[in-house]
């Protein structure tokens, strides 16, 4: 399995709305990360994970919340999120922390707050 | 890390080599120079990666000028399916903060 796996595909929620997006691989990697994507956008960085432990957060609001339980899953728990934080959300793993050429990403989560 | 500069769009012919620039005059000795590249609707996908010397593989060749500041990627044969935003990244192999950062990107369309 090289895939780095994401649910739901699409996801509408409510501004007062707590929802989880879903991140899994099974490829023993032990960095995962969050970037999100705006239109015509590139990625941003947003949270990794290193070895199940949080390791960067890049200044991200608290209504975003990560969550490691194990070494294959990756979750983002949302909460009261505002309608600029529509956009791609992407999960990516590799096998150490920062290996650089070595990133695997899903194909994401496209998230509308209305 | 370093920062890149890379021309914002270009089209190609399908059949055609394609050669896509980027500029990274403050690389530092220790930085290599990675693509990827991002089809519609999905996630970033690896292409290759380079510290100095020309790589290729079965996806693109990489020609890294001698001085290092700046580098082509070369997609040989385009199809239609490279049709994509084209990363140029600067980093460590491997960065210990786990900091894989992306630039504004080249929007590569290919035409038949």
């Amino acid at each position: 399995d090289t895939e780095v796996t994401q649910t739901p595909k699409h996801l509408v929620m409510g501004m007062t709305n707590k929802k989880s997006l879903k991140c899994e691989q099974h490829m023993g990697h032990r960095a995962m990360y969050w970037y999100k994507q705006k239109a015509k956008k590139p990625p941003e960085l947003m949270f990794v994970y290193s070895y199940e432990k949080l390791s960067i957060n890049e200044s991200v609001p608290s209504r975003f919340s990560p969550e490691c339980p194990n070494s294959s899953l990756l979750n983002l728990h949302l909460h009261a999120l505002q309608p600029e934080d529509s956009a791609l959300y992407l999960c990516a793993s590799s096998q150490v922390p920062g290996n650089s050429y070595g990133y695997t990403f899903g194909s994401g989560t496209r998230l509308t707050v209305v | 890390d370093a920062k890149t500069t890379q021309p914002p769009s270009m089209d190609c012919a399908e059949g055609r080599a394609a050669n896509l620039p980027c500029n990274h005059s403050t690389i530092s000795g220790n930085e290599y120079v990675y693509w990827y590249r991002q089809i519609h609707s999905q996630g970033p996908q690896y292409i290759i990666h380079g510290l100095k010397n020309n790589e290729t593989n079965e996806m693109a060749s990489l020609i890294i000028t001698e001085d290092r500041k700046s580098s082509t990627l070369i997609l040989p044969h385009a199809t239609l399916r490279d049709t994509a935003v084209y990363y140029c990244i600067v980093s460590q192999l491997l960065d210990s903060w786990g900091k894989l950062q992306f630039g504004a990107g080249t929007q590569v369309v290919v035409t038949p």
